[in-house]
Formats: structure tokens, C-alpha cells, sequence
């Protein structure tokens, strides 16, 4: 069966630090996958979409990997703040298909 | 962004009421919506696919009798949970498609006492 999996365990990292958050899937096709952001008690807000055919996708501080051969995406936050303390989905998907969730990781970034 | 709405933000109802949940596509058709339940420290799980005009699809487990959804319109999606009961309670996440991406509502806790 299809399985997405994160870093149960809570990423504490030292403000300004690089932040890497890790997304493996096993039996799974994505033609893309997508990172979200969720803050405790509210909906997922969409982050980076990237396609099986891009390497690496970069956004202001963000910036994700897509490995289709290792079956794996890094996201990763530079310079990180305390703000960007957040549990943090990914979500892969082939085009059609019902968007599905990692079980998300936790990231605290502390001053 | 496109922007999805939710109302209400919470609700608190008695066992064996039946509550109705609202989701909005604020500026943008949605064709297709989503609708997520999410129980404490877990991830979201995917309950049903809206399709404006048509029914619902549930996913496996879900009973479509208790957990009844209507898409009328495509900005409209809406979520009726009938004879709710505490085991019910949860946060529950409704979502619409744009493209490739899909955005989320800000979610609607529900408690039943």
C-alpha cells in the first residue's frame, strides 16, 4: 500500500539555522508533490509544488528537493525563525489522484 | 493565494444533533472539494471528494449516511454531520482545487457533548 512517511520525532533547531525536513514514499508514482505548512488549530497553507521532472524548487527562504530515483523530498528553511515554528506536511500526488498526507514534522525554532 | 473559507470556525452540539458545515471558494470555481477530518496529533484524513453537481465520493470507512455532503454550487461545498455523537468530535478541514494545487479552509472544530 501506498505509505508516506516523516519525521515523527519534533525538529528543534537554534534560530538562523537551515531547517531539513525529510518526505520518503514507498509505492507511489508522483507526478508532483507539495509541501504545506499547518499552525496548531488551523487549516494547511500551501507552500512549494514540485514536479517529478524538477531537481529543486526555491521560494524566498524555502527550498525543496524532489529525488524520484530515492523516492524522497527535502524541504528546506534557511536562516530559519521562530516564526516558521509549524508542523509541516508533504503531500505526494499523481495528477487525478486524491491528495494525500505525511503524517507531518513538527519544527520549533528556538531564539 | 486562492482563498477557501469555512463557517463556522467552531461548533459545540449536543449528542444526536446534526450540525452543517459550510465550505467557500472565495475567488475562485472549484469544481472539486475536499473534506478532511483531523483527530489530535494525527495527519488529515481524506473523508469524501465533492463534485459539484454530482455525488460524493467517500473513501473507505466513512459512512456516507452520517457524514452527508452537498456541492450545489462551484463555489459551495457543504458538510452535514447527522446524529453526531462524541466520538464525532474533531477538527475537520474542507479543501478545494485550483490546478495542481489545492488550498485549504481554516478548518471547523467540532465538540459534541
Amino acid at each position: 500500500s501506498q505509505k508516506i512517511e516523516q519525521n515523527s520525532e519534533a525538529l528543534n533547531i537554534q534560530e538562523g539555522k537551515t531547517a531539513t525536513l525529510t518526505c520518503n514514499y514507498t509505492n507511489y508514482s508522483p507526478a508532483y508533490l507539495q509541501w504545506y505548512r499547518q499552525d496548531p488549530g488551523r487549516g494547511p497553507v500551501f507552500l512549494l509544488l514540485i514536479r517529478e521532472n524538477e531537481k529543486e524548487k526555491r521560494k524566498e527562504r524555502l527550498k525543496v528537493t524532489f529525488d524520484t530515483t530515492l523516492k524522497q523530498s527535502l524541504f528546506h528553511i534557511t536562516a530559519s525563525q521562530p516564526a516558521d515554528s509549524a508542523t509541516y506536511l508533504c503531500a505526494p500526488r499523481s495528477s487525478g489522484d486524491k491528495l494525500t498526507f505525511g503524517t507531518g514534522t513538527r519544527l520549533a525554532v528556538r531564539p | 493565494g486562492a482563498v477557501v473559507s469555512q463557517h463556522p470556525s467552531w461548533v459545540i452540539c449536543k449528542s444526536g444533533t446534526s450540525v452543517k458545515i459550510e465550505c467557500r471558494s472565495l475567488d475562485f470555481q472549484a469544481t472539486t472539494m475536499f473534506w478532511y477530518r483531523q483527530f489530535p496529533k494525527q495527519s488529515l484524513m481524506l473523508m469524501a471528494t465533492s463534485n459539484e453537481g454530482s455525488k460524493a465520493t467517500y473513501e473507505q470507512g466513512v459512512e456516507k449516511d452520517k457524514f452527508l455532503i452537498n456541492h450545489a454550487s462551484l463555489t459551495l461545498s457543504t458538510l452535514t454531520v447527522t446524529s453526531a455523537h462524541p466520538e464525532d468530535s474533531s477538527f475537520y478541514i474542507c479543501s478545494a482545487s485550483l490546478g495542481d494545487e489545492q488550498f485549504f479552509g481554516p478548518g471547523t472544530r467540532l465538540t459534541v457533548l
